[in-house]
């Protein structure tokens, strides 16, 4: 059974404080790992797409990473605009994603 | 309108009412689905349709009910309803089935059962 496992569950920064969060995941056939944005009360954006072990992705602040058990969303001097619930998802041979439970991010002034 | 819309985006009903969600893409998309999120839960998919069939269906009670009768809109059926089916309901749709990494979401339906 797939697995994807966030950490931390929240984090609370203070506005230029960069940070890693953290994606861990087992899955059978990696067919694709997904970053997520969710704002309060909206449905989750699509940031990125990761398929293999050391591929970089990088928009604006944000920069991901893959390895073969893990990945990491680095967030460079946050702001506040950067405030949410950061989803990762795996997707296997199936074609179904399977999401983690997110990490909430505050970024404070 | 673009992206995806839902309605309504918030619903109170009682365990014995019958309601609908309504979904529809504007993006030209031939795969949608549904997911629901709870509080201090991951996002469950439901289910998955593809050029109007469905193809998953993800051991999700028989009280909810999808329909998909063209590859812009989706509906949930939902009947005798339990408190714990309280949730975000959410619909997404993909370029196609392989490419169901990149969803674009609707805003969901904020459902809550007495």
């Amino acid at each position: 059974e797939d697995q994807v496992t966030q950490s931390p569950e929240a984090l609370r920064l203070q506005e230029g404080e960069s940070s890693s969060l953290n994606c861990s995941y087992t899955v059978s056939g990696l067919r694709g790992l997904f970053w997520y944005r969710q704002d309060p009360g909206k449905g989750p954006e699509f940031l990125f797409t990761l398929y293999s072990a050391g591929e970089e992705k990088e928009k604006e602040r944000l920069k991901a990473t893959l390895t073969k058990k893990e990945s990491f969303l680095h967030i460079t001097a946050p702001k506040p605009e950067d405030s949410a619930t950061y989803l990762c998802a795996v997707n296997n041979a199936g074609n179904m994603l399977t999401f983690g439970g997110g990490t909430r991010l505050m970024v404070k002034p | 309108e673009t992206g995806v819309t839902q309605t309504p985006r918030h619903l109170v009903m009682g365990m014995t009412n019958k309601k609908s969600l309504k979904c529809e893409q504007h993006l030209g998309h031939n795969a949608m689905y549904w997911y629901k999120q709870s509080a201090k839960k991951p996002l469950e998919l439901m289910f998955v349709y593809s050029l109007e069939e469905r193809v998953e269906n993800n051991s999700v009670p028989s009280r909810f009910s999808p329909e998909c009768p063209n590859s812009s809109h989706l509906f949930l059926h939902l009947h005798t309803l339990q408190p714990e089916d309280s949730a975000l309901y959410l619909c997404a749709s993909s370029q196609e089935l392989t490419s169901a990494g990149e969803l674009f979401f609707g805003e969901g339906s904020r459902l809550t059962v007495l």
